[in-house]
């Protein structure tokens, strides 16, 4: 079975840039997470999706951030412009059932904002 | 609202001693708690997991976790660590009112050979 891939691993971009990070769940996980995992960090949650619908976003900064998950499957997130204190890595992550709290993670993608 | 909270930042032990990694949490009802590990580089993944039941719970990798609610602890320990356990440890408690996971500041676990 695969897990959950993301891309990219690495991005690096100056700031004021915007940048895109992508998720696809293991298949036939309807939660998709979104965290933000600074250094020395545990992570913290940005986003949560039950299939289509985003049901927890009280935690993403919604005047720089954006996401979505078209069709209740990959989703992607958004930052424009970003900054400085936005480097960090961005781990995605799915479940089958939001209320077992069964994560599986993908690697995450590392941003760096110079 | 749940939290965690990892007492040790950095724990360094020899090759085949004992480990025990600690993990403190608040909720307000009977917790889901987990532990997850993070290897250089890579995704977290799931060691053990406590719903219900038996407090001492096996996971993967020969790790095994007893949750104690007088407590409200629940710790994480191996009895023969090895090289390839060097790692970062995440303590998580949820899903809460919201379904939210609360991960702690995580451990990193460093191995003398």
């Amino acid at each position: 079975e695969a897990g959950v891939v993301q891309s990219p691993r690495y991005k690096i971009i100056e700031k004021k840039q915007p940048v895109a990070f992508w998720c696809n769940p293991i298949s036939g996980h309807n939660t998709l997470y979104w965290y933000l995992q600074n250094l020395g960090q545990g992570p913290e949650l940005l986003i949560r999706y039950e299939n289509e619908e985003a049901v927890d976003d009280s935690q993403l900064p919604k005047d720089r951030f954006s996401a979505e998950r078209l069709k209740g499957v990959d989703s992607t997130l958004k930052i424009q412009p970003a900054e400085l204190g936005d480097s960090a890595v961005y781990l995605c992550a799915s479940s089958k059932d939001s209320r077992d709290g069964e994560l599986f993670f993908g690697e995450g993608s590392r941003l760096t904002v110079l | 609202a749940q939290s965690v909270t990892q007492p040790d930042i950095h724990i360094t032990v020899s090759e085949g001693a004992s480990l025990e990694l600690r993990c403190n949490y608040s909720y307000g009802a009977t917790p889901y708690l987990f532990w997850y590990v993070q290897s250089p580089g890579q995704g977290l993944q799931l060691l053990l997991k406590y719903f219900s039941g038996d407090t001492l719970v096996q996971g993967i990798k020969g790790f095994e976790a007893e949750f104690k609610r007088s407590q409200s602890s629940f710790n994480l320990r191996k009895p023969s660590v090895h090289w390839s356990d060097a790692a970062e440890y995440f303590c998580a408690v949820g899903p809460g009112t919201n379904n939210d996971m609360r991960f702690g500041a995580g451990t990193r676990l460093t191995v003398k050979p």
